[in-house]
């Protein structure tokens, strides 16, 4: 079975443009989170969703992110407009349900914005 | 203070070492514990759970003291293999009803021949 797929891979862009990065989580899993990830900081939850639904954004940094679940194989982060403090890993994870605990990560989006 | 705390390393060994890493959650209400592991330039990806009355799987061993809210992972015999940085992961809930995973910075290992 396929893990969860992230794209792209790689982004290099510049200040000021917008970043689209795209996540598909394992198939028949209901809960899907966003994580940033920083040699400071970490791994820092960003949003969760629960059947597609937000549950909690509290950890998006700015207005300038945001996320999106059209549907259940499908989800978007978003920033615009970025900016050199935004380069991090990206990662994105599903799990079966909320509440349970082995949470699969994506390959992660490694972006860098100069 | 950080929610999750960890001693970064890195951690040098030689093969065939013992060596424990410790992690301690300031939340007294989180519930269930958890060490992942990560390569280099990978995902996370879960190791082991930790349960109150400590719990083996193979070469480790993790252990939890919630009087202390204190979690240890003890790897014995260490192969080159087990070089990575080990994550510290507690599941607390939120005041949205739903739990959440928080992670530690993670320990870095590394394992010489």
């Amino acid at each position: 079975d396929a893990g969860v797929i992230q794209s792209p891979r790689h982004e290099v862009t510049e200040m000021g443009q917008e970043v689209t990065l795209r996540c598909k989580p394992i198939s028949g899993h209901n809960s899907l989170f966003w994580y940033r990830q920083t040699m400071m900081r970490g791994l820092e939850l960003l949003i969760y969703f629960n059947n597609n639904v937000p549950i909690d954004d509290s950890g998006m940094p700015e207005d300038r992110f945001s996320a999106k679940m059209p549907n259940a194989s499908f989800s978007t982060l978003k920033i615009q407009p970025s900016e050199p403090r935004d380069s991090a890993v990206y990662f994105c994870a599903s799990t079966r349900e909320l509440g349970h605990n082995e949470q699969f990560f994506g390959p992660g989006t490694r972006l860098t914005v100069l | 203070r950080k929610e999750v705390e960890q001693d970064p390393g890195p951690f040098n060994v030689p093969e065939g070492a013992t060596v424990a890493f410790n992690c301690t959650y300031s939340n007294s209400a989180s519930q269930s514990f958890f060490w992942y592991r990560q390569d280099c330039r990978k995902e996370p990806k879960l190791l082991m759970s930790v349960y109150s009355s400590g719990n083996e799987d193979g070469r480790f061993t993790a252990q939890l003291n919630r009087a202390s809210q204190y979690i240890s992972l003890l790897i014995r015999d260490s192969k080159l293999s087990d070089s990575a940085t080990y994550l510290c992961v507690v599941n607390r809930p939120t005041n949205t009803g739903f739990q959440k995973l928080v992670f530690g910075t993670g320990t870095r290992l590394l394992v010489s021949p």
